[in-house]
């Protein structure tokens, strides 16, 4: 069965500091995997969009990293900011065109 | 670019009455839209997925003939939500798709059936 696993479920840190969040899926077969960033009550950000050659992506504090091989990706968050709190969601695409597979989230609290 | 609006951001409607939800793409072609739900602190749940000019294809438990949808155009989708009850109560995200690789997610539209 194709699933995306997150964790962990929520995580609050202090401003400043980093944090990274995990992602493991058993989706077969494979073209890319996102991550999103969502506020409250808002639609979902893209934040990266990773294919399985692709080891490790960028975009400002936010670093994404792949292992193909053992499905599991990760969302590192550098030097926090309070406008970082929000639920990042990890999103698999099986194949261009079909429908994308969304993990459950991590709600990220940054607190003063 | 790639921006995809909704309207309207938020609706309360009676319970009985239906409620129409636009989806646009600004500044692309979309040439498949898909519709979400999203029920509090859950993860986005795919209800449909249309193609401009043709039918929707609904996703298993997603009643078709209550959540009404149309892809007129290259650019306009719309989710008609038909004898609303308070159970549908939720958040529709829509997101629309230039080609087979990336989709842009509108802001979500939030919705009070009373």
């Amino acid at each position: 069965k194709n699933q995306v696993e997150q964790s962990p479920q929520s995580l609050i840190i202090l401003e400043g500091k980093n944090c990274t969040l995990q992602c493991n899926y058993t989706v077969s077969p494979f073209s890319n995997l996102r991550w999103y960033k969502q506020d409250t009550g808002r639609g979902p950000v893209s934040l990266t969009i990773m294919t399985f050659s692709e080891n490790t992506k960028s975009n400002g504090r936010y670093t994404a990293t792949l292992d193909a091989d053992t499905k599991q990706s990760s969302l590192h968050i550098t030097a926090s900011q309070l406008s970082d709190s929000a639920s990042y969601i990890c999103v698999v695409n099986p194949q261009a065109g079909t429908a994308l597979i969304f993990g459950k989230g991590t709600t990220l609290s940054v607190s003063s | 670019g790639a921006v995809v609006s909704q309207h309207p951001s938020w609706v309360i409607c009676k319970s009985g009455t239906s409620v129409k939800i636009e989806c646009r793409s600004l500044d692309f072609q979309a040439t498949t839209m898909f519709w979400y739900r999203q029920f509090p602190k859950q993860s986005l749940m795919l209800m449909a997925t249309s193609n401009e000019g043709s039918k929707a294809t609904y996703e298993q438990g997603v009643e078709k003939d209550k959540f009404l949808i149309n892809h007129a155009s290259l650019t306009l989708s719309t989710l008609t939500v038909t004898s609303a009850h308070p159970e549908d109560s939720s958040f529709y995200i829509c997101s629309a798709s230039p080609d087979s690789y990336e989709q842009y997610f509108g802001p979500g539209t939030r919705l009070t059936v009373t």
